[in-house]
């Protein structure tokens, strides 16, 4: 498996402000992965988080609101911008660790945004 | 639309039954699958993988496969209160490689 850390572990940001969430892990991944899990809901892709190049972003996501960066295979950030309301939630971001050629996603311990 | 559907309970199950939970999923190509547990308030921990038919056993966790039905499941063997939890069934089919999440089985498991 993989150690992955990410700071804060939570916060209360004021509407119209930006968040910018850190991910870390103890070894060198493939991929990285942001999602979001909306309360009592289950987990959302927001972008695959692609080393040297932008974000691939699903359907719904932009890098507007949601800008990635991924400077080297152990780290990335999100920023939630503009936040509003309706951006409360839990952001995870998680890592694809191939093991007998087959990948398995490990999480992160989550980042829990409240936006007033 | 990729869907992977689960019953989102709440499951109740008397301290050392047999927990059994099911999922379904829609992409009849898909080869990964995925049993996260994630108790309230914390992140989704990996519990259980499982890619060819059968059944793969691991401690007091079952996971079941059946490509042709599109069905996974999960059993838990001798429940215990701290199994508690919400199981969340996932299937690698995203475009970009990622996982495809159902709502979650809610289990309760009553001393």
């Amino acid at each position: 498996s993989a150690v992955i850390s990410q700071k804060p572990s939570r916060d209360i940001c004021q509407r119209g402000t930006s968040l910018t969430i850190q991910c870390q892990v103890d070894s060198q991944v493939t991929m990285m992965f942001w999602y979001r899990q909306q309360p009592g809901q289950s987990l959302t892709l927001i972008a695959t988080a692609n080393q040297g190049s932008e974000a691939t972003y699903e359907s719904g996501f932009v890098i507007d609101k949601f800008p990635i960066s991924r400077p080297n295979l152990t780290f990335s950030t999100l920023t939630v911008s503009n936040m509003s309301p309706e951006d409360s939630s839990i952001y995870l971001c998680s890592v694809d660790v191939l093991r007998l050629e087959k990948g398995e996603q490990y999480f992160g311990p989550g980042t829990r945004l409240t936006v007033t | 639309q990729k869907e992977v559907e689960q019953n989102s309970g709440p499951l109740s199950v008397p301290e050392g039954a047999i927990a059994s939970l099911n999922c379904t999923y829609s992409d009849r190509g898909s080869q990964s699958f995925f049993w996260y547990r994630q108790y309230s308030g914390k992140s989704p921990e990996l519990i259980m993988f499982i890619y060819s038919n059968g059944d793969k056993e691991d401690g007091r966790f079952t996971a079941q496969l059946n490509k042709a039905s599109q069905y996974v499941s999960l059993l838990i063997r001798d429940s215990q209160p701290s199994d508690s939890a919400t199981y969340l069934c996932a299937v690698k089919g995203g475009s970009q490689g990622n996982l495809i999440f159902g709502k979650g089985t809610k289990l309760s498991v009553k001393p």
